[in-house]
């Protein structure tokens, strides 16, 4: 069964530096997002990317974010200059365009997260 | 702004047991989603109900949307200690909002 999947797994960095987390979304699949889940606490919308834009944001998703989907297969996430408080884990979820009664159902799927961790 | 509230936020059963956890907003939502997450991996979907009154059967699982699409509740039959684990309901609207989750522990 098709999976999103996400590179790499665990990523260490020092306050300040640039991190870039991978996402390889479900290939049919049309719309791509990126929520982040500090440890405990609730999963948080961050983006949403459909026909290489962004189409909808968060207040979290600051200047410091921005995301890429440098080829046909990858989407990316990065972070300009790591805070302590971006730790969390980071999940890439997409989705196909199905409609029910005209509305998009926006089932989402999930890759495995990244656990990011800030010195 | 957008909320959806899951309550209980922790629940602690009996094998063999019947439960119901809610997922209450004031908004109302095109679609609205349950997953279930395990710690460490990330959301799995079980379901996406749409209509208003609409009910969805997954064995155990039974999911209902409110008339109003506003709220929705999960109701497990027979809970078995394979059912542990963090149930979120998310609500689609101009962008996805997660509830904070209700952590369901089936005690054998």
């Amino acid at each position: 069964e098709p999976e999103v999947t996400q590179t790499p797994s665990h990523q260490v960095t020092q306050m300040g530096q640039e991190v870039i987390l991978r996402c390889v979304p479900i290939s049919n699949h049309l719309y791509f997002y990126w929520y982040r889940q500090i440890l405990g606490q609730k999963v948080e919308f961050l983006v949403s990317f459909y026909n290489n834009e962004i189409s909808e944001k968060s207040e979290i998703f600051d200047d410091q974010f921005s995301v890429e989907r440098p080829d046909g297969s990858n989407f990316t996430l990065k972070i300009r200059s790591t805070k302590l408080e971006d730790s969390a884990m980071y999940f890439c979820a997409s989705s196909e365009l199905v409609l029910a009664g005209g509305l998009r159902l926006n089932e989402q799927f999930f890759g495995p997260g990244t656990r990011l961790t800030v010195l | 702004t957008q909320l959806l509230e899951q309550s209980p936020q922790f629940l602690s059963i009996q094998e063999g047991e019947n439960l119901t956890v809610y997922c209450n907003s004031s908004s109302v939502f095109s679609s609205l989603q349950w997953y279930r997450q395990e710690p460490g991996e990330g959301p799995v979907l079980l379901v996406t109900v749409v209509t208003g009154g609409e009910v969805k059967k997954l064995k155990r699982l039974t999911f209902q949307f409110g008339d109003a699409r506003k709220d929705s509740s999960l109701h497990i039959t027979a809970a078995q200690t394979g059912d542990t684990g963090l149930y979120l309901c998310a609500g689609s609207a101009s962008k996805i909002i997660f509830g904070s989750g209700t952590r369901l522990s089936i005690r054998p």
